[in-house]
Formats: structure tokens, C-alpha cells, sequence
């Protein structure tokens, strides 16, 4: 079955801009979680959506945010974007998010630079 | 704080030789704990997961409650097992979960 598909793939952006990412999770996963990667703090957890709701949250200031469509589909939204914002976001879907079960699937990412 | 450390950023071995990749953790509840793995040019996988007490491509990995380690063991390395791997901590919040990462070790296996 398909992956975990992600758009764009890179995305170079000015800072003040804002952008939008979007993540196609594997058919039937209800969950998709985002993480931002940087060389100097690794994978850090930006936050969860199931069912349409956001059900966990890390420690990221409120320029970042996501929704997720009926069809499990989302999306993140950075605005006012600053030059640490670039990264590599990741985009990782599972079936329920339940840690019992928890395998996630992860996408390719989507590679943004701010200038 | 939850917190997931991986001492080790770079461990070069020769082939056939025993890995062992150091991953400790804090976390006040009870954790679930994974192996990632990300390969060249390939996307982040799950390699383990303590819950299954698998061995998975000759890795295991045994979770230590009390010394809170879950380090990653292969008795004979190959050189297809040169990647990054990330050691990760499931924290339970109020639904749902979030995986905390360490900051990976790059292991390379050299012939």
C-alpha cells in the first residue's frame, strides 16, 4: 500500500511569510503526528490529530499549527516565519495513536528554509 | 521531564564485531520504548519496540527499569546495518501519545 506522502518536498520561504505543509497519512490511519528535525535538537514533536482533533501538543510557541480533514488528511501552518524555523518537518500517521499499537509510518518530509 | 539520551553521536565498528547502542531515559510514568532506524536516502522506520521483545535484523533490545536504559544490541555487525538510529520514548498524555527522540547515534560498520 502507499506511504506517507508529503508536500512540497522542499520549500524556501522568506522570513515574516508563512507556509503550509501537507501530509497524506497511509489509508486507514487515523493518526498523523508532526515532528520538526534540526541538526542542533534532533526530532522534536510538534503535535498529534486523530479524528479530526488535535490531541497532543508539544512545546512549540503558537505561530505553529495543524488541522486534519475527514479524510485523516492535515496539515501544519507556520506563520510569521523565523530563520530557526528551517527544518525538516516530518509527517507520521499510525492506525489508532494508541501506544499499545503504537508503530508510526513516516513520510519523506518536507525541507523548508527561511531566508 | 521526559527525556530520551543518546550518549553516543558517532560508533564505528568493523564487521563482525558486537554493537551496542546506549539509549537512557527519563520518565516519571511507564514507559513504551522503540528503536528507529533510518537508513541512506531512506525514510525513518521502526526498527523495535520493547513491548514486542522481538528480534528484529539480529537487534534487540531489552528494557532496564531500573538502571532506565534501553540499550541496542546485535552480537555480529554487517556493513547493511551502517544508518542512524534514534531511540524513542512513548509519553502517555492525557489521550493519545507523542514519541520523545533522542538525538541519534550514526553507527557505522566498516569491512
Amino acid at each position: 500500500k502507499a506511504g506517507v506522502t508529503q508536500t512540497p518536498r522542499y520549500l524556501i520561504k522568506t522570513r515574516g511569510q508563512q507556509v503550509t505543509l501537507s501530509c497524506s497519512p497511509i489509508s486507514g490511519h487515523r493518526s498523523v503526528s508532526w515532528y520538526q528535525q534540526t541538526p542542533g535538537q534532533g526530532l522534536q514533536f510538534l503535535f498529534e490529530y486523530f479524528s479530526e482533533t488535535q490531541r497532543n501538543k508539544g512545546n512549540f510557541p503558537g505561530r505553529f499549527s495543524g488541522r486534519q480533514f475527514s479524510n485523516s488528511r492535515s496539515e501544519m501552518n507556520v506563520s510569521t516565519l523565523e530563520l530557526g524555523d528551517s527544518a525538516l518537518y516530518l509527517c507520521a500517521s499510525s492506525k489508532t495513536g494508541q501506544s499499545s499499537s503504537y508503530e508510526q509510518y513516516f513520510g519523506p518530509g518536507t525541507r523548508l528554509t527561511v531566508t | 521531564a521526559q527525556r530520551v539520551t543518546q550518549p553516543e553521536k558517532l560508533l564505528s565498528v568493523f564487521k563482525g564485531a558486537p554493537v551496542e547502542l546506549k539509549c537512557n531515559y527519563s520518565y516519571s510514568g511507564s514507559p513504551e520504548l522503540f528503536w528507529y532506524v533510518q537508513y541512506s536516502r531512506q525514510r525513518l522506520q521502526l526498527l523495535l519496540r520493547h513491548i514486542s521483545r522481538e528480534s528484529i535484523k539480529g537487534f534487540t533490545a531489552d528494557l532496564n527499569k531500573g538502571e532506565t536504559s534501553f540499550h541496542l544490541k546485535k552480537p555480529f555487525a554487517q556493513e547493511e546495518d551502517s544508518a542512524m538510529y534514534y531511540c524513542a520514548l512513548s509519553a502517555q498524555g492525557q489521550a493519545g501519545t507523542a514519541l520523545i527522540f533522542g538525538k541519534g547515534t550514526t553507527l557505522s560498520v566498516s569491512s
